[in-house]
């Protein structure tokens, strides 16, 4: 089943507590993309990657890292996290751009005491 | 200003209603314009896709471009319950590879 999958799901942690939220496609797609929304706000783009080693910024990047090593895995780092990194994410893939079908995963709600 | 405006509703229809759901934005340089439905707890899906003016149509769903107003609009037709859910709208300017959302329309669909 073609699919994206993010995890956690759900995660609840402290202030400048490093984490890593993974996301992995399985369509060999070459676009990926790191959303986060918030009420009020929509949708959000912070990172996206075009191809493997090839990522830049969103709309909103500070405080998030990214690295794409191989095509099927694009992790978003928080490495200090704060409060107003509360939000839900959302992973997702594209065969070719943005106008292409996108493909979301479920999402991970973070909550960052 | 936020670069996609779009009403966050929520809006309430009775079932066989035609409804319409909007953005406007104001930049001249998007040109790929793209409707996303969202139920709630999931990822967004999209629902139609279309590239500098004019309209498209998929069912009950048609896609509305006016550049010249900075205007676009999701017709649904016949609307029915399962239409119940959040609408986004998207956009992409020419020569870039970032996309910009609509903080979304909540649409129900009363039976």
């Amino acid at each position: 089943e073609a699919q994206v999958t993010q995890n956690p799901r759900y995660l609840i942690t402290v202030t400048g507590k490093k984490l890593t939220v993974t996301c992995s496609q399985n369509m060999n797609h070459e676009y990926m993309s790191w959303y986060r929304q918030d009420p009020g706000l929509g949708l959000r783009q912070i990172y996206y990657s075009m191809n493997v080693e090839v990522t830049d910024k969103g709309d909103v990047p500070e405080g998030y890292k990214v690295s794409r090593k191989e095509k099927r895995n694009f992790p978003l780092i928080l490495e200090s996290p704060s409060p107003n990194q509360t939000s839900l994410y959302f992973c997702a893939s594209a065969r070719e751009g943005w106008a292409d079908t996108q493909y979301f995963g479920p999402g991970t709600r973070l909550t960052v005491l | 200003q936020k670069e996609v405006e779009q009403d966050p509703g929520p809006l309430s229809v009775p079932e066989g209603a035609i409804v319409s759901l909007n953005c406007t934005y104001s930049n001249s340089a998007f040109q790929y314009f793209m409707w996303y439905r969202q139920y709630s707890r999931k990822g967004p899906e999209l629902l139609m896709y279309t590239y500098s003016s004019g309209n498209k149509e998929d069912g009950r769903f048609t896609a509305q471009v006016d550049k010249s107003s900075k205007y676009i609009s999701l017709f649904i037709r016949d609307s029915q319950p399962s239409d119940s859910a959040t609408y986004l709208c998207a956009m992409q300017k020419t020569g870039a590879n970032n996309l910009f959302f609509g903080t979304g329309t909540r649409l129900t669909v009363i039976p």
